[in-house]
């Protein structure tokens, strides 16, 4: 099914631990973000791409790394895992202007960092 | 950076009744979108809506760029409209990422 497919949906880390969350899409979109949800919040960014081999930060970047080496993938990094980061990430994709008409949300990932 | 917000923070409809949520943004609205994210956690996209009106079956939106804000409204609710209801703006024009506010809680009991 078209669409975003992030892997794992949950993940218990231990403090100091890395780990990489998964995130394809088979639409060809270019445009594809990463954010993270807190309780009682609403999504914050992470990280986005704007198309293969271009990143950049947004809000909440620090903690994190992404690559884009392909059109279909965008993983995210953790490289030292800390309990702030306990959290549901989603990752998100789009078409670019003039075809831009919203964002389409994987199903999340649920981090636990104990 | 841009700054949303959604009123009311929580709702409790009875089954049938209708409702307007709202978002007020303190910069200039495009490329707008309205998310449900239900019980489960799914985020769905409902509108992407930078100026004027829409509508999908119960579900309308209207935004108004010029006054920087926009209505969601939900006639006829129903208990599966339950969860949690964003919208969502780039922090600046020509800009795509969204920023979100932190939601409209809505229950529908029946």
């Amino acid at each position: 099914n078209a669409g975003v497919t992030q892997t794992p949906k949950f993940q218990v880390l231990k403090t100091g631990q890395s780990m990489t969350l998964q995130c394809a899409q088979d639409m060809n979109h270019e445009y594809m973000s990463w954010y993270r949800q807190d309780p009682g919040m609403g999504l914050r960014l992470i990280h986005y791409s704007v198309g293969a081999g271009i990143t950049d930060q947004g809000e909440v970047p620090n903690g994190y790394n992404v690559s884009r080496s392909t059109t279909e993938d965008f993983p995210l990094r953790l490289l030292s895992a800390a309990p702030s980061q306990t959290s549901v990430y989603f990752c998100a994709s789009s078409y670019p202007p003039p075809r831009f008409y919203g964002y389409t949300f994987g199903s999340g990932t649920r981090l636990t960092v104990v | 950076g841009i700054q949303v917000e959604q009123s009311p923070p929580d709702l409790i409809l009875q089954e049938g009744a209708n409702s307007t949520l709202r978002c007020n943004f303190s910069d200039s609205v495009n490329n707008l979108q309205w998310f449900h994210q239900n019980p489960w956690g799914q985020l769905i996209n409902l509108f992407y809506i930078p100026s004027g009106t829409k509508q999908n079956g119960r579900l309308s939106a209207t935004t108004v760029a010029t006054e920087r804000y926009s209505l969601l409204y939900i006639s006829s609710s129903q208990t599966t409209d339950s969860g949690v209801y964003f919208c969502a703006n780039p922090p600046g024009a020509g800009s795509y990422q969204l920023t979100f506010g932190k939601g409209t809680k809505l229950s529908v009991i029946p």
